[in-house]
């Protein structure tokens, strides 16, 4: 389904360059997150959005902004891309806190830095 | 910190055969979810559990809050059951920082 899509699916930069992943979805939802997902680590935490305006860093944040000016887009901007940030990103969206509420993925970007 | 841990890391098993996939964490949580990562796929949500059992199709996940643990079974295992079976939790203090992940087990199902 498309209620949440991540843009561009695959990509290829240069050390040293700033690049800007697209989250984006369509539920409404409050709640945004961007995951990198390594092997051997599993998806970890980069930054995470509770509404308009309101974000917060995670476990893995160093190196990476996000924004969020509507409910239904969340950026994450690698300021100056290294190859340590060669990753797949995933984004992900719930609506609430609550037990009953659970997460929804994005497709993930590839992104490699050369 | 949650940790979560899971095992096995890495299973082989025949058509037809019961899986099982184990999770345990250290602290309380508000809920366990159960995911599935097909080879250079998206992440698909299975279950999300705060107590007892949920069942659908061949996918039966079970928790214990008690114990700290949570089991992932597929019964007649099939070849395309074969992916990354991913256990994550999310924190009982209701914070907005989302899940805590365990790394994943790598499920092959041979024919």
């Amino acid at each position: 389904d498309a209620g949440i899509t991540q843009s561009p699916r695959h990509k290829v930069t240069e050390t040293g360059t700033p690049v800007t992943l697209r989250c984006h979805q369509t539920e409404n939802h409050r709640y945004m997150y961007w995951y990198r997902q390594d092997p051997g680590h599993g998806l970890r935490l980069i930054h995470y959005s509770y509404g308009v305006k309101d974000t917060d860093k995670g476990e893995v944040s160093d190196g990476y902004s996000v924004s969020r000016s509507k409910t239904e887009d969340f950026l994450l901007t690698l300021e100056s891309a290294t190859s340590s940030q060669t990753s797949v990103y995933f984004c992900a969206i719930s609506e609430s806190l609550s037990a009953n509420y659970g997460y929804t993925f994005g497709s993930g970007t590839r992104l490699t830095v050369v | 910190k949650n940790e979560v841990e899971q095992s096995p890391q890495n299973l082989t098993a025949q058509e037809g055969e019961f899986i099982t996939i184990n999770c345990s964490y250290s602290v309380g949580i508000s809920a366990l979810h159960w995911l599935q990562q097909h080879p250079g796929g998206g992440i698909v949500s299975l279950f999300m559990l705060s107590s007892g059992k949920k069942k659908h199709g061949r996918l039966i996940a079970t928790i214990n809050i008690q114990e700290k643990h949570s089991s992932l079974h597929i019964t007649a295992s099939h070849p395309r059951d074969s992916a990354v079976y991913i256990c994550a939790v999310s924190y009982s203090g209701g914070g907005a920082d989302g899940l805590t992940f365990g790394k994943g087990t790598h499920l092959i199902i041979q024919p």
